[in-house]
């Protein structure tokens, strides 16, 4: 069974840019949430999507943004990117409510 | 303010000791907690999880037990390996939907 998959698994952006990340979550699950890992800050709660809706959200800036596919899949969106984005990304899936998440192994953004 | 907290910041033991991770919250309404150990770079992997009316949960040589009364937890390692170093990470799960708080994590280093 394959487990929670991100892409790309390292990337590096110039400040002002954009990002897209991407997410797959394992078969049959439909929540994936997003999670910011920094040194400082440590695992934050970005957002949590279910069903194509996001039913959850973090305490980040309107710069963050996501949205999930039909099929599950997920990705999430940083526009105007800041040096503090710098940070591993990671999302997680789950079936439904239940306690279970799986994380994906990140990805790791470098903002120059 | 809910809040996940996590002592010591840092633990350094000896191959084949024993040594115990302690985690204190206040999350309302509390769902469940979880113990995550996260290697270097990589997504964190789940340990144990329990529920307000578990207090202990085993899995392998790590054992994890709740006082929900306390609103604290411990992780116990048993018989370490190198292999366990890494940093463990306490999530408290808040809500119906489970939204997740984290702790800062124990960065634990096994010395041959």
């Amino acid at each position: 069974k394959a487990g929670v998959t991100q892409t790309p698994r390292y990337l590096i952006k110039t400040r002002g840019q954009q990002v897209t990340l991407s997410c797959s979550p394992i078969s049959g699950h439909r929540s994936v949430s997003w999670y910011q890992q920094t040194p400082g800050q440590g695992l934050q709660f970005l957002f949590e999507y279910f069903s194509e809706t996001q039913r959850n959200k973090g305490n980040f800036p309107g710069r963050f943004s996501g949205r999930q596919f039909s099929n599950s899949r997920s990705e999430m969106n940083v526009s105007t990117l800041e040096l503090g984005d710098s940070a591993l990304y990671l999302c997680a899936s789950r079936t439904g409510q239940e306690y279970g998440y799986t994380f994906g192994s990140g990805t790791r953004l470098t903002v120059v | 303010k809910n809040q996940v907290e996590q002592s010591p910041q840092s633990l350094i033991i000896l191959e084949g000791k024993n040594c115990t991770l302690q985690c204190n919250y206040t999350v309302s309404p509390f769902s469940n907690l979880r113990w995550y150990k996260q290697d270097t770079g990589r997504g964190p992997v789940s340990l144990t999880i329990m529920t307000f009316s578990e207090n202990t949960k085993s899995n392998g040589r790590y054992t994890a037990t709740l006082d929900a009364d306390t609103k604290q937890s411990s992780l116990h390692i048993t018989a370490s390996q190198l292999s366990d170093s890494a940093s463990y990470i306490c999530v408290v799960g808040e809500g119906g939907y489970n939204k997740l708080i984290f702790g800062a994590g124990t960065r634990l280093a096994v010395h041959p």
